[in-house]
């Protein structure tokens, strides 16, 4: 079945800088891959997603780039603000249900 | 424009006991996916579900756990003689049609502690 791998597990920048979180699959049929924000108990929500028949896909400050070949993908934030602080889950799909990623824990430093 | 629902949000149950949550879909959404958070991990699929049917339970513990998703009301996760590893949070997902091709739109989880 699918596999979704994450990292980093945290991650601490400074206000301002930018933030890379990478995830790699293993299923190349999935063709689904949502990014999802937790702030502390609090449900997941849904931020940006892209389909593999995209390569990149941007909103505001925050932008997912899907690499099928390699089957890699990942979140980029510029301009981070604090409160962009949140655990931060990449997903793929198998067949009709999504495999998560572990999380990124991600600090925004003052 | 009501998001998805979910009850209780916090539930206490003693081992040995029943555990029963509940999770109603957006409106229009006809998918649902329940999903268990352990402190400090990610979401892991438990079952996926359309009115009436059951479409994939692979990440369903094969005893002690059961869904439905009723023609009409919510759809139930009922955990029967709970122990204290099933403390976690249990989350809700809607979808208005296939997970693969389209969001999915969370709950704000139950919190279930077995004492």
């Amino acid at each position: 079945g699918e596999n979704v791998e994450q990292h980093p597990s945290t991650l601490s920048v400074q206000e301002g800088d930018s933030a890379v979180i990478k995830c790699t699959y293993s299923d190349s049929a999935s063709n689904y891959f949502p990014w999802y924000k937790q702030e502390l108990g609090k449900r997941p929500q849904l931020i940006i997603d892209i389909r593999s028949n995209v390569g990149e896909k941007k909103d505001q400050r925050i932008a997912v780039t899907l690499n099928k070949t390699a089957k890699h993908f990942s979140l980029h934030i510029t301009e981070t603000q604090p409160e962009d602080s949140a655990v931060y889950f990449c997903a793929a799909t198998e067949n009709d249900k999504i495999i998560f990623g572990k999380g990124t824990r991600l600090h925004i430093l003052p | 424009n009501a998001g998805v629902m979910q009850n209780p949000r916090h539930l206490v149950r003693r081992r040995g006991q029943e555990a029963r949550l509940r999770c109603s879909p957006m409106k229009g959404h006809s998918h649902v996916y329940w999903y268990r958070q352990l402190p400090e991990e990610g979401l892991k699929f438990m079952v996926y579900l359309q009115k009436e049917n059951i479409i994939d339970e692979s990440g369903m513990p094969k005893e002690r756990f059961s869904a439905e998703f009723p023609k009409e009301g919510p759809s139930i996760l009922r955990i029967q003689q709970v122990v204290r590893g099933d403390s976690a949070a249990y989350f809700c997902a809607s979808s208005p049609g296939t997970g693969g091709t389209y969001e999915q739109y969370f709950g704000p989880g139950t919190r279930l502690t077995v004492t």
